[in-house]
């Protein structure tokens, strides 16, 4: 497995502002993951964040919103942009080809608690 | 489509078994999860069966795959407090290194 950090851990933001999130690996991984979980729901993939290039968006997310960087294989950050009181999710990285019994298998972050006023 | 169903919510006395099911829709899915999430923590991954076998255990935790009904199931033996959790259970989708998850079922634990 990995061992997966993320900061900050939980945010308190004001609607219209932006916010970043960092995700730390401490190993070189192939693939890093960002997830969307809503009160009281399950985990949604936003994208799909790749190195040297462009992420991949699921439906219903867009790189306008949700631009995401990974410059190298052990580090992303996600931006949630012009946020709204909708935007109030947990927001968890994974990283997947890292162990496991298959390269689909993913290991998750702590997540980052964010809370829009 | 892609849906992958859990019951919301069960309630076992400590001691006793849980059983905690799940049905998934799609057939090609190379490995079937199981992740457990703590109140306010990320997902930690608990145990996974590969799609051509019936059954894996693991110390308390065996997992039953009934492949024909697309029907996943996880038993924990002796359920403890600190078993209290939402468990969520999610398949490959195939390609793309893509997991589909469960709505998740919360487990309480009861003295």
């Amino acid at each position: 497995s990995a061992v997966i950090s993320q900061k900050p851990s939980r945010d308190i933001c004001q609607r219209g502002t932006s916010l970043t999130i960092q995700c730390q690996v401490d190993s070189q991984v192939t693939m890093m993951f960002w997830y969307r979980q809503q009160p009281g729901q399950s985990l949604t993939l936003i994208a799909t964040a790749n190195q040297g290039s462009e992420a991949t968006y699921e439906s219903g997310f867009v790189i306008d919103k949700f631009p995401i960087s990974r410059p190298n294989l052990t580090f992303s950050t996600l931006t949630v942009s012009n946020m709204s009181p909708e935007d109030s999710s947990i927001y968890l990285c994974s990283v997947g080809g890292r162990g496991g019994p298959s390269t689909d298998t993913q290991y998750f972050g702590p997540g980052t608690r964010l809370t829009v006023l | 489509g892609e849906d992958v169903e859990q019951s919301l919510f069960l309630s076992v006395r400590e001691g006793d078994s849980s059983v905690i099911n799940c049905t998934y829709t799609d057939s090609s899915s190379t490995y079937l999860y199981w992740y457990k999430q703590e109140p306010g923590a990320g997902l930690q991954l608990l145990t996974y069966i590969f799609s051509n076998m019936d059954m894996k255990q693991d110390q308390r935790l065996t997992v039953l795959l009934n492949k024909k009904d697309k029907h996943l199931s996880l038993r924990i033996a002796d359920t403890q407090t600190g078993d209290s959790a939402i468990y969520f259970c999610a398949e490959d989708t195939g390609g793309g290194n893509k997991l589909t998850f469960g709505t998740g079922t919360q487990l309480k634990v009861e003295l």
